[in-house]
């Protein structure tokens, strides 16, 4: 179990545009869901913590008008990229995690920004 | 301020050796660590964790050492195989700090067939 299913997995678009990604938990209720960013050779850097029926905490020097974040149930988060530009051109993942307490993070497969 | 650090970057492994893969933290109020096994263009799938109340977590061939006093934790696969190459992160959290992962820069391993 603990199957967590990010979509679209690739999206190019034009700059201007927003994107919405979707992280989903297939087989069990995450209490708490995560957006990370990677840049290429580096580790994953965490963007924003969600929790469902809440407003997500956003880590410094994420802007919350550019990353809104949406966690309306126990299964579905969204990641909507506003008005996207080239320097937004990343991988976005997201992870999932049950419960509280000492519980792994299960992580999508991620989605391959690209702004033209 | 890297608080969680892989200090190497790349590891070659004779398939059937031992890989040992490392990693040291700083942020003494870290209390949960974790494993993650990445490949290129998909998400990190865990692997282990461990709690600070042990210093050690066995699962098949993956087993994870935690040396609180060093702030150090290693993770042993034996043994490797061809499909254990992968990038390798380990990550850290603390209760304290809302739970989020701290994860190091990672270490790439390479099994030799």
């Amino acid at each position: 179990g603990a199957v967590v299913s990010q979509h679209p997995s690739w999206v190019i678009c034009k700059s201007g545009t927003s994107v919405k990604i979707e992280c989903r938990s297939l087989d069990f209720q995450a209490t708490t869901m995560f957006w990370y960013r990677q840049f290429p050779k580096q580790s994953l850097m965490l963007m924003a913590t969600s929790n469902e029926g809440s407003k997500a905490t956003y880590e410094q020097g994420v802007e919350k008008d550019k990353f809104l974040i949406n966690h309306a149930s126990l299964t579905l988060s969204t990641l909507t990229v506003t008005s996207a530009h080239p320097e937004d051109s990343s991988f976005y993942i997201c992870s999932a995690r049950r419960g509280d307490g000492n519980q792994p993070q299960h992580f999508g497969d991620g989605t391959r920004l690209s702004i033209l | 301020d890297q608080q969680v650090k892989q200090n190497s970057p790349s590891l070659s492994v004779q398939e059937g050796r031992i890989s040992i893969l490392n990693c040291d933290y700083t942020n003494s109020m870290f209390d949960y660590f974790l494993w993650y096994k990445k490949y290129p263009a998909e998400g990190p799938t865990f692997l282990i964790s461990i709690s600070s109340i042990k210093d050690k977590n066995e699962d098949g061939r993956f087993t994870v050492f935690l040396n609180k006093s060093a702030k150090h934790l290693s993770l042993h696969i034996v043994p490797s195989q061809p499909g254990d190459s992968a990038v390798y992160f380990c990550a850290a959290s603390a209760r304290v700090g809302n739970e989020k992962l701290t994860f190091g820069t990672g270490t790439r391993l390479t099994i030799i067939p």
